[in-house]
């Protein structure tokens, strides 16, 4: 079975802050795909990031950056110099192959309040 | 493109009503997906398609129905209406380029409230 745990329920940081979210995940699966999704206060969904489980190669988009680390199962978004608009629920998500592709396990999300 | 578009917005039943979820992509993409969003609870996957004509189950099925005529719809029917199927029901679509590289794309979501 799939799991992802996201430890922090909120998070709270004063704007320019770096923030980092965690996320850690249980697979059986040797082939799988991570995601990061934000939901703003207006209540879309909106999708950042697919991390291939054999691509332990960090990525970076701006402020945004993904430390995944596959010794520890974990796939930790953080976010530099932390703006009011990056206030959202965010959530890590995981999906295996074979038997489970296709199926997309989220997290229960973290909530981040970026205060000005 | 308008991307991925759901109706209703909200939408009040009475228990033991049913009623369909509707779901459109104009982006011609072949996986489609529905899930559900209850507090506390995160996203969880209700049904999903990977092509016109094939469906199946998420981790939460039960209670609901879909198919997948076209490529661009995939409903999501509640057949009697409980009020644990109070939520908000999100339908998603992805997209693979030539080079594997994958995104998402959400609808704005659906709010239903069954009393």
């Amino acid at each position: 079975a799939q799991k992802v745990t996201q430890a922090q329920t909120e998070i709270s940081v004063v704007e320019k802050e770096d923030v980092t979210l965690d996320c850690v995940y249980e697979t059986r699966d040797t082939t799988y795909y991570l995601f990061w999704y934000k939901q703003p206060p207006s209540g879309e969904l909106v999708f950042l990031i697919r991390r291939n489980s054999f691509d332990e190669q960090n990525e970076i988009s701006g402020r945004y950056s993904w430390n995944f680390q596959k010794s520890t199962s974990s796939f930790n978004f953080t976010i530099t110099a932390s703006q009011v608009v990056d206030s959202a629920v965010y959530f890590c998500a995981l999906r295996g192959s074979g038997g489970s592709n296709y199926k997309l396990t989220f997290g229960k999300g973290t909530l981040l309040t970026v205060n000005p | 493109n308008a991307g991925v578009t759901q109706t209703p917005k909200f939408q009040v039943l009475k228990t033991g009503q049913s009623m369909t979820l509707q779901c459109a992509q104009d982006m011609n993409h072949e996986y489609m997906s529905w899930y559900r969003q209850d507090p506390g609870m995160g996203l969880r996957l209700i049904h999903y398609s990977v092509g016109a004509g094939i469906t199946d189950q998420g981790e939460v099925p039960n209670g609901y129905n879909v198919s997948r005529s076209t490529t661009e719809d995939f409903p999501l029917r509640l057949l009697s209406a409980a009020p644990s199927q109070t939520s908000v029901y999100f339908c998603a679509s992805s997209y693979w380029n030539g080079q594997g590289k994958e995104t998402q794309y959400f609808g704005p979501g659906t709010r239903l409230l069954v009393l």
